[in-house]
């Protein structure tokens, strides 16, 4: 069964440091997706991707926070410098482009500690 | 902005029915939906209800909206302990890939013997 691929699955940084993500959506998904998760919180929106398009970065931090998807395909979110509070799970997820309805599809996360 | 609300904690006795509520502020959600969380995992869509249904049945999932208050409830019949996990509702205003998703904070199930 296809599934959204995301590494790596636990990241321990200190602040001011550097830190990235990657994410390979399910082949053929059109739209991928960012999420952060805070521990006790729901997934909150980062970027959304339209092949290799931005059609949403209302809510990522651009000071420190980018995002590409340089082919269309897998994807690379980074921070610079962390912070205290980025502490969290980073989330991907991919859709397809269908009609009918748009069933995002999540890959494991990748859990962020920023010392 | 748009809000999804939901209690933190639901603790149900193995075999009994769970039922998660949730509400929502946004009037022109189209599509509803309730995912499953496990420990370590990422979220898994379980089902969904559009907007004009009042309820929706799959196997031991009912899902009923009152859509008049903006209340959504999922209910787990004969609830096992593969039932642990954080539960969200989330809402979204369309069907399309350009939608957003809103999600609420999520229900933590445990299940007691």
């Amino acid at each position: 069964e296809a599934e959204v691929a995301q590494s790596p699955r636990y990241k321990i940084t200190e602040k001011s440091q550097a830190v990235a993500f990657w994410c390979d959506p399910i082949s053929g998904h059109a739209t991928l997706y960012w999420y952060r998760q805070i521990l006790g919180q729901g997934p909150e929106l980062l970027v959304q991707f339209q092949d290799e398009s931005v059609v949403d970065d209302s809510q990522l931090p651009k000071d420190r926070f980018s995002a590409e998807r340089l082919k269309g395909v897998d994807s690379t979110l980074k921070i610079q410098p962390a912070e205290l509070g980025d502490s969290a799970m980073y989330l991907c997820a991919s859709s397809s482009n269908v009609v009918y309805f748009n069933e995002q599809f999540f890959g494991p996360g990748t859990r962020l500690t920023v010392l | 902005g748009e809000d999804v609300e939901q209690s933190l904690f639901l603790s149900v006795r193995e075999g009994d029915s769970s039922v998660i509520n949730c509400t929502y502020t946004d009037s022109s959600s189209t599509y509803l939906y309730w995912y499953k969380q496990e420990p370590g995992a990422g979220l898994q869509l379980l089902t969904y209800i559009f907007s004009n249904m009042d309820m929706k049945q799959d196997q031991r999932l009912t899902v009923l909206l009152n859509k008049k208050d903006k209340h959504l409830s999922l209910r787990i019949a004969d609830t096992q302990t593969g039932d642990s996990a954080i539960y969200f509702c989330a809402e979204s205003g369309g069907y399309s890939s350009a939608s957003k998703i809103i999600f609420g904070s999520g229900t933590r199930l445990s299940i007691r013997p």
